[in-house]
């Protein structure tokens, strides 16, 4: 089944920083999402790019999608404490059935 | 508000017997789905279903049923447990091919 696999598994940056995450997937997709959970609480949708788009902002959160790499990127810009968070990517296909990679662990330090 | 709602939050229990983690939603979304979480792996689904009576499974389906007999509700049964099904649970709901709003979790530890 295709899947979503983000890089890297860890990032530790200082607040103000950009923050770049990858995701990774294998086959053709309909839309790839990304969501953030914080420690042991449910996901969160952040940001959704359909696979006719290439690029999506929301406030400080930029997603790319390159579909002939089969990837993409989450961007967030000037970071905060408040953004740590594991993000993940979830694909879906043609069918609802959506895969999540393991996740990005996000620490952002004051 | 809208939400998904799971029951119960956090479940010890022992091997074999049966358990239900009841799915609520309250968005009239057609689309739900459970999930597993484990360390390392990330989400993996296990079933979902795009409208009433109609159920599918997902990467990890096995040890595990559903059923979808109103809209709103969508319950994970496991029959017989087992030490291997201990886990953190995600339900998580939608308007067909949208962004999903998730539950808050079941955690269950089977003995």
């Amino acid at each position: 089944s295709q899947q979503g696999e983000e890089d890297p598994q860890a990032l530790s940056i200082q607040e103000g920083e950009n923050a770049t995450m990858n995701c990774s997937y294998k086959t053709s997709i309909n839309n790839l999402q990304w969501y953030r959970q914080n420690s042991g609480r449910g996901l969160v949708h952040l940001i959704l790019i359909r696979s006719n788009e290439r690029e999506k902002h929301s406030g400080r959160l930029r997603v790319t999608l390159d579909t002939s790499k089969k990837s993409s990127s989450l961007l967030i810009t000037a970071s905060r404490a408040a953004d740590t968070a594991s993000y993940f990517c979830a694909t879906d296909g043609y069918g609802q059935n959506f895969v999540f990679g393991p996740g990005t662990r996000l620490s952002v330090l004051p | 508000e809208a939400q998904v709602t799971q029951n119960p939050r956090y479940l010890i229990t022992v091997t074999g017997k049966k358990l239900t983690v009841t799915c609520s939603q309250n968005m009239n979304h057609e689309y739900m789905s459970w999930y597993r979480q484990d360390p390392g792996l990330g989400l993996r689904q296990i079933y979902y279903s795009m409208n009433v009576e109609v159920t599918d499974k997902g990467d990890v389906p096995e040890g595990y049923k559903v059923s979808r007999k109103e809209k709103r509700n969508f319950p994970l049964i496991l029959e017989s447990p087992s030490p291997n099904q201990t886990s953190l649970y995600f339900c998580a709901s939608s308007p067909g091919n949208q962004p999903q709003h998730f539950g808050d979790g079941t955690r269950l530890s089977i003995l």
